[in-house]
């Protein structure tokens, strides 16, 4: 079976500027979840997505959006971006009734903001 | 509120020696919880989980963990280690009462010392 996989890897953007990542989730799973890791800290909740709409979100300001689509991929978009909003972006996705199997992890992506 | 605590940033440890890296939370209903490894520059890999039953629950890489209800914490142990354990390692908790998501301690850097 395939894991989750997340692009891209790294990226540079500017301050202001708008981005968006990717997460492909693993095969049988139909929730993903979004996370973000700053430097030296645990990873942050900041939403997540089950049959194509959102089902919890963390706090983070509105400029935090997402999407998923019909074959349970997902997006992470951040508007204006600042630059405390470097870190690793990672996605998790879950079996929708495996409230115990924990989450399957991407390796991440890396976003710097300059 | 709920949280996760992770009393140490950094345990350092000779290899070969046993380590305890310690999680405890804040609850007042029943929980899952789980301990994840994070290499450098990858993502989270699941170490083990607790989600009912014997609260001495083994894991990969020889690691086991131990859930104490009263005390609420989930201590993770290895008898001896070895310098490819050496990475981050995040206690999470996912409260059954609340939506899907699961939240991280900030995790502890286990530091392995020839």
């Amino acid at each position: 079976e395939t894991g989750v996989t997340q692009s891209p890897t790294h990226l540079i953007k500017t301050r202001g500027q708008q981005v968006t990542l990717r997460c492909s989730s693993q095969s049988g799973h139909n929730t993903v979840s979004w996370y973000q890791q700053a430097l030296g800290q645990g990873p942050q909740f900041i939403f997540q997505y089950y049959r194509e709409e959102e089902n919890g979100r963390g706090n983070f300001p509105p400029r935090f959006s997402g999407l998923q689509f019909p074959n349970y991929s997902s997006e992470l978009n951040v508007n204006a971006l600042e630059l405390d909003d470097s870190a690793l972006y990672l996605c998790a996705s879950s079996p929708a009734n495996g409230q115990g199997q924990g989450y399957t992890f991407g390796s991440g992506t890396r976003l710097t903001v300059v | 509120a709920q949280s996760v605590t992770q009393l140490d940033s950094q345990v350092p440890v000779f290899e070969e020696a046993p380590v305890e890296l310690r999680c405890n939370y804040s609850s007042s209903v029943s929980v899952y919880l789980f301990w994840y490894v994070q290499y450098p520059n990858q993502g989270l890999q699941l170490l083990l989980k607790y989600l009912s039953g014997s609260t001495l629950v083994k894991g990969i890489n020889g690691f086991e963990a131990e859930f104490n209800k009263s005390q609420t914490s989930f201590h993770l142990r290895k008898p001896s280690v070895h310098i490819s354990d050496t990475a981050e390692y995040f206690c999470a908790v996912r409260w059954m009462n609340r939506d899907d998501k699961i939240i991280f301690g900030k995790g502890t850097r286990l530091h392995i010392l020839p």
